[in-house]
Order: C-alpha cells, then structure tokens, then sequence
C-alpha cells in the first residue's frame, strides 16, 4: 500500500522554467492537497481539491496551477518559476480528518 | 497574528524527562484539533487527535481547553527517538471542505 506517492523528490529549477509536481494516492480519498513548507512559516495550504475535476485556491495559490484530472492525482504545475518558490512541497490526501502526506518534494529555484 | 501559534523552540530535554508543549489558535470556530509529528527531512504523520475531555496514549497526553483557545501535548518519560517536530494542527470545516492549519512546529531534542 504505497499511500501518497509524490515525484520527483528532488529539483532544481533557473528562474523562468516551469514544472509540474506530480502526486498519486491510492487510498480512494476524495481530498487532496497541496502545502509548501517553509523555515518558521509551517505548512502552507496552496491548493486543495474536495473531488474529482474541483480545484480551490488554498493561502498562497499565486504563481501556482493545479489538476484534478481523476480521483488519484492531483498535479501543481509551477509555469514560470520564481526564487520565492523555493521550499519544500507536500501533497496530502484526506477522507475525514486525518491527513496522510507524500514525502515531499525538495524544490530550489536559482 | 498567525491563525496557529507555536514556540518553535527548540526544547532539549535528557532522556526520562516529562516535556510540555503549548499551542494557541486564534479562531473560535475551529472543530477539530491534532498533533502530528514530522522527523527530519521528512513528511508529517498525524500522532494524535486532541478532545476537550482530554486523552492519552501511552506516554503522550493531550489537552484542550476551548474557551482558552490553546491546546497542549505531554510527553512524559521522553525517549531519543522522541526527538522531532511537533505540529499543531486545527481543523475547521469551511466552504465544503476540511481545512487543516498548521502551527510552524516545536522542535524536541532528547539527549542522553
């Protein structure tokens, strides 16, 4: 049971590239999330989406896109990105209230 | 103010201590309440739910107390691999979905 299955671990970006962090979760969960995670700011919500094919802007939603094309994944795309982006990414799923994470995504944009 | 407020510590304690850890949130129509616990370098994984009777498990007890808006976590006789970050988490329910916010997390060393 794999959970919450996020790629790619690991990225470095030049300002101005644009990428598409990917998340899968196989728990059948209708909630999903994006977080940053930042040096004493804890996790950030960017985008959440309550089912399939909906999407809501979370805390910090500019500068990113998401896509809820099925019940499974839930991809952030970042299209042209920005120093200010550097962090680490999470994605959650949820049915109820417990959140289960992906191991995140170490993103650093120069 | 920040909707979930922690010190950030970070606490370092000898093995065997009892530590405490505090949280304030600032919104009243807050439903829910956790702890997660994130290790290093890695992704949060929920260590208990909080209830306003208060609960433990094991070694850990949580505590919440609504009309002060602050929520606490006791671990008592503390173990090396106790050592992590601990989150305060609130749940509210809002606009069709569940709305986890985070604390920025209390830093926990043991030491031997």
């Amino acid at each position: 049971n794999a959970g919450v299955t996020q790629t790619p671990k690991f990225q470095v970006l030049k300002t101005g590239q644009s990428m598409t962090l990917q998340c899968a979760q196989d728990m059948n969960h209708n909630s999903m999330y994006w977080y940053r995670q930042d040096p004493g700011m804890g996790l950030r919500l960017i985008y959440y989406s309550a089912s399939e094919g909906t999407t809501d802007k979370g805390e910090v939603p500019n500068g990113y896109n998401v896509s809820r094309l099925n019940k499974r994944e839930f991809s952030l795309r970042l299209e042209s990105a920005a120093p200010s982006q550097t962090s680490v990414y999470f994605c959650a799923s949820s049915e109820g209230l417990n959140a289960f994470f992906g191991q995140g995504t170490r993103l650093t944009v120069v | 103010r920040k909707e979930v407020e922690q010190d950030p510590g970070p606490f370092n304690v000898p093995e065997g201590a009892t530590v405490a850890f505090n949280c304030t949130y600032s919104n009243s129509a807050s439903q829910s309440f956790f702890w997660y616990r994130q290790d290093c370098r890695k992704e949060p994984k929920l260590l208990m739910s909080v209830y306003s009777s208060g609960n433990e498990d094991g070694r850990f007890t949580a505590q919440l107390n609504r009309a002060s808006q602050y929520i606490s976590l006791l671990i008592r006789d503390s173990k090396l691999s106790d050592s992590a970050t601990y989150l305060c988490v609130v749940n509210m329910f809002s606009g069709g979905y569940n709305k986890l916010i985070f604390g920025a997390g209390t830093r926990l060393a043991v030491h031997p």
